[in-house]
């Protein structure tokens, strides 16, 4: 049973456009998601994250945003540049039903185009 | 500073051989995770420690599976009898505190391949 769900594979984007990607959940007992970003042969880097409590949070060029009663979540990365070129892993975690266990979808393999 | 570092980087085994896997958290980090990501798929959670005990060893697939920490630092992840099935990237991540909301910073992963 997959609790966190990224239902595109990869997204292909034009340089200066904005990337949206996309992060659908189960478990409404989530209390905190990030983003991770992953580059080949590296473990994943943390991006953003956002509490429960809020809808939106922005760092730069990325901003995550949070909608919880479709318990729905997306990525918005503006304007996009050939290095974001990644797989980008949304996550989330529950303190009070799992502890510090962060579960993470499958992930989204964006291209940003020249 | 340096990050969370594993080794070894590739490990190629036979059905049925025995495993170690390591991994030096950074320096005065608390907590330790392990994951396993499987070709496709994201980093599936295995085993959290918080100093020198496991926490949280629920992800661990089987009994063939285990892990240590025994002085608060270093972890060895090891596994018994590899299957194929065990063909993996097995990450390693730390973090400053224990928390779900403390940021996890991961090592490269070590490739385990079981012929």
């Amino acid at each position: 049973d997959q609790q966190v769900k990224q239902n595109s594979p990869s997204l292909s984007v034009q340089e200066g456009r904005i990337s949206i990607l996309n992060c659908d959940y189960t478990n409404s007992m989530f209390d905190y998601f990030l983003w991770y970003k992953k580059y080949p042969a590296e473990g994943p880097t943390f991006l953003i994250s956002i509490s429960s409590i809020k809808d939106k949070n922005e760092d730069g060029r990325f901003t995550v945003f949070l909608n919880k009663s479709a318990k729905h979540l997306s990525l918005h990365i503006v304007p996009s540049q050939p290095g974001d070129s990644a797989v980008y892993f949304c996550a989330a975690s529950s303190f009070l039903t799992g502890g510090f266990k962060t579960i993470f979808g499958a992930g989204t393999r964006l291209f940003v185009k020249a | 500073g340096a990050g969370v570092s594993q080794t070894p980087s590739n490990k190629v085994t036979e059905k049925g051989k025995y495993v170690e896997l390591r991994c030096d958290p950074i320096s005065g980090h608390t907590a330790l995770y392990w994951y396993r990501q499987s070709l496709g798929q994201g980093p599936e959670f295995l085993i959290y420690f918080q100093g020198t005990g496991a926490a949280d060893d629920s992800g661990l697939p089987n009994d063939r599976f285990f892990a240590v920490r025994p002085e608060g630092s270093v972890s060895t992840l090891k596994i018994q009898r590899t299957e194929r099935g065990d063909s993996a990237v097995y990450l390693c991540a730390s973090s400053r505190a224990p928390g779900n909301q403390e940021t996890q910073y991961f090592g490269p992963g070590t490739r385990l391949l079981v012929l």
